[in-house]
């Protein structure tokens, strides 16, 4: 059974950090590109960023590139999401995706339940 | 990186059918046959219902069915059942990133 499980959200300060983690299961983590998404309070989804198989490409929204830094640990099975000076508008559930793909991300067929993201003084 | 545009919300009685749109632009929707369909509960992790415009993952009900028009794609989802409530999201891959749209909550009166 696939899973994903998301970890490391809370409460930040304005200009603050938080690292994301997304523990994977049941499936050949280095086999696919993964990627984060986030829903802010009473809004769409909104993709952040993705990460290929092998780690070696990575792709941000503008809105996160420059602050926020994605990575992987295939020895852990563990997605992970490095943020930094996080703003108000960081405030979302952040969920991490499988994508269908080595890759391109194009297909998420399995999701996480997300991690809430607060940033607030 | 503008996201999709959807309905915010539709609604039909159970056993009809009702269609949601997704527009985009030539650079995402119109440019690639890779339009995804997600539903999710609130709460729950999103569930992926139709990817590459028309193809359904195992385990979901073809009730379910996926097109695209030019810059348009649509979800079509047949015979309403109450869980189908949900808000459902379509998704674009644009190049070197993915766009989504805003959401549509379906609601089966």
């Amino acid at each position: 059974e696939v899973q994903l499980v998301e970890s490391g959200g809370g409460l930040a300060q304005p200009g603050g950090s938080l690292r994301l983690s997304c523990v994977v299961s049941g499936f050949t983590f280095r086999s696919y590109a993964m990627c984060w998404v986030r829903q802010a309070p009473g809004k769409g989804l909104e993709w952040v960023s993705g990460i290929s198989g092998s780690g070696s490409g990575t792709n941000y929204a503008d809105s996160v590139k420059g602050r926020f830094t994605i990575s992987r640990d295939s020895f852990k099975n563990t997605l992970s999401l490095q943020m930094n000076s996080l703003r108000a508008e960081d405030t979302a559930v952040y969920y991490c995706a499988k994508s269908t793909a080595f890759t391109v991300m194009t297909t998420f067929d399995y999701w996480g339940q997300g991690t809430l993201v607060t940033v607030s003084s | 990186q503008s996201a999709l545009t959807q309905p915010p919300s539709a609604s039909g009685s159970p056993g009809q059918s009702v269609t949601i749109s997704c527009t985009g632009t030539s650079s995402d929707v119109g440019g690639y046959n890779y339009v995804s369909w997600y539903q999710h509960h609130p709460g729950k992790a999103p569930k992926l219902m139709i990817y590459e415009v028309t193809k359904r993952p195992s385990g979901v009900p073809d009730r379910f069915s996926g097109s695209k028009s030019g810059n348009t794609a649509s979800l079509t989802v047949s015979g309403l059942q109450a869980e189908d409530e949900a808000d459902y999201y379509c998704s674009s891959y644009a190049g070197s990133n993915v766009v989504f749209g805003g959401g549509t909550k379906l609601t089966v009166l």
